[in-house]
């Protein structure tokens, strides 16, 4: 069983198209993110969700749009996709938010290209 | 907010030598210090992590150490294997205690 599970793995697509990336915990946790990875390998926190309540959201464009349907749920809607949006996004959970050092487990990621 | 600085950026050295990977932060509140390896195309997976309550941490071949007045903290491997060769990243906890901030990843390269 898959801890963290995301799709599509890969996705290509044109400027100016909106695309989802879907993300599943079945770990019990509740808190769920997004994690930014670009071509120089740098992770960047862009959202943070816990208990379906958004508690991070950085200098993120309003073009990225995240959604907690529940807390086992995180999905990453992007508008107008620009070619700065390519990168592997990765999505990840903990228990519990990270003030007392709790583990995040990643997803495989999701692989973006914009062309 | 919270800085992570991670050195080096690419680390080479030969199967059976020690690798050292340096990070330094800047909130001191920070109290948990874990550390990812990423392999090519993979996943990055929790290796090892210190609490601030103890200085120095093993697993194996794998060791952190933890210096809160000097706030670093730092990754050894000894005796490198070719399958430690990944990106390896160290965190810390942001200010708000809501989030993990990474460095900015360390590409070591184990040649046999």
């Amino acid at each position: 069983d898959t801890a963290v599970s995301q799709t599509p793995k890969y996705l290509v697509t044109q400027m100016g198209n909106d695309k989802s990336i879907k993300c599943e915990q079945n770990l019990g946790h509740d808190t769920m993110y997004w994690y930014k990875q670009d071509s120089k390998k740098f992770l960047k926190i862009m959202f943070s969700y816990n208990n379906k309540e958004l508690i991070i959201n950085e200098t993120v464009p309003n073009r990225f749009s995240p959604k907690s349907p529940d807390k086992a749920h995180l999905n990453l809607h992007i508008n107008s996709l620009e070619l700065g949006d390519s990168a592997v996004y990765f999505c990840a959970s903990s228990q519990g938010v990270q003030g007392t050092g709790n583990t995040i487990y990643f997803g495989e990621g999701s692989w973006l290209t914009v062309v | 907010g919270e800085n992570v600085e991670q050195h080096p950026s690419t680390l080479s050295v030969q199967e059976g030598d020690s690798a050292v990977i340096k990070c330094t932060y800047s909130d001191s509140a920070s109290n948990y210090f874990p550390w990812y390896k990423q392999e090519l195309g993979k996943r990055p997976q929790l290796i090892i992590d210190i609490r601030s309550n103890v200085g120095e941490k093993k697993d194996q071949r794998i060791a952190v150490t933890l210096n809160k007045t000097a706030k670093h903290f730092s990754l050894h491997i000894t005796e490198t294997q070719p399958e430690d060769s990944a990106v390896y990243f160290c965190a810390a906890i942001n200010q708000a205690g809501t989030a993990l901030i990474f460095g900015k990843g360390t590409t070591l390269s184990v040649s046999s």
